[in-house]
């Protein structure tokens, strides 16, 4: 059974950082794509970024990617989103998902955590 | 990366069809065969429901389809069952190794 469980979640104040980890099991996890999508409260769903399997390739939203980076470690069977210079817009849930077939720009996501609160305030 | 149009809400009865529409440009949805949707139950991380316009993943009930006419694709769902009341996503590839969700839609089963 494939499982994503996310930690790192928590509250910041602007300015701060906060990394968010993903223990994956359940499948081949250096055989994969990853992503992170967030979702403001009461909000829709955003796409922060990407990263495949051996790390050369990584995609972020236009409004985190001076901010946040993406990494992995497929010894682990873990993802990683460093966030820095946090805004009060960056308060979500952080999904950590499973994604398929992003460089042929298909990169539907079939496999979610349940995600971390990330809050940042004063 | 402009957020794809959907309905804020949709509606209908236990039994009938409904459709949810998703529009965006010759950029995203129009210019790619690749949208998916998602169903998220309140409190609940989302769940994979269509890929690729209209390819359904293992365990997806048949009443779930997808289909897509120039920049709209289009999530129905026939046989309205209570378990489908939840909110619904649309995700597009929109270039440039950039992808963008829709607003969202409520489905309210009556």
């Amino acid at each position: 059974e494939v499982q994503l469980v996310e930690s790192g979640g928590g509250l910041v104040r602007p300015g701060g950082s906060l990394r968010l980890s993903c223990a994956a099991s359940g499948f081949s996890f250096s055989d994969y794509w990853m992503s992170w999508v967030r979702q403001a409260p009461g909000k829709g769903l955003q796409w922060v970024a990407n990263i495949n399997s051996d790390e050369n390739e990584k995609y972020f939203v236009d409004s985190v990617e001076d901010r946040f980076t993406i990494s992995r470690d497929n010894a682990k069977n873990s993802l990683y989103l460093q966030m820095n210079s946090l805004r009060v817009e960056d308060t979500a849930v952080y999904y950590c998902v499973r994604a398929r077939y992003c460089s042929s720009g298909s990169c539907y996501l079939d496999y979610w955590g349940q995600g971390t609160l990330v809050t940042v305030s004063s | 990366q402009s957020a794809l149009t959907q309905p804020p809400s949709a509606s209908g009865s236990p039994g009938q069809s409904v459709t949810i529409s998703c529009t965006g440009t010759s950029g995203d949805v129009g210019g790619y065969n690749y949208v998916s949707w998602y169903q998220q139950h309140p409190g609940k991380a989302p769940k994979l429901m269509i890929f690729e316009v209209n390819k359904r993943p293992s365990g997806v009930p048949d009443r779930f389809s997808g289909s897509k006419s120039g920049n709209t694709a289009s999530l129905t769902v026939s046989g309205l069952q209570a378990e489908d009341e939840a909110d619904y996503y649309c995700n597009s590839y929109a270039g440039r190794k950039n992808w963008v969700f829709g607003g969202g839609t409520k489905l309210t089963v009556l």
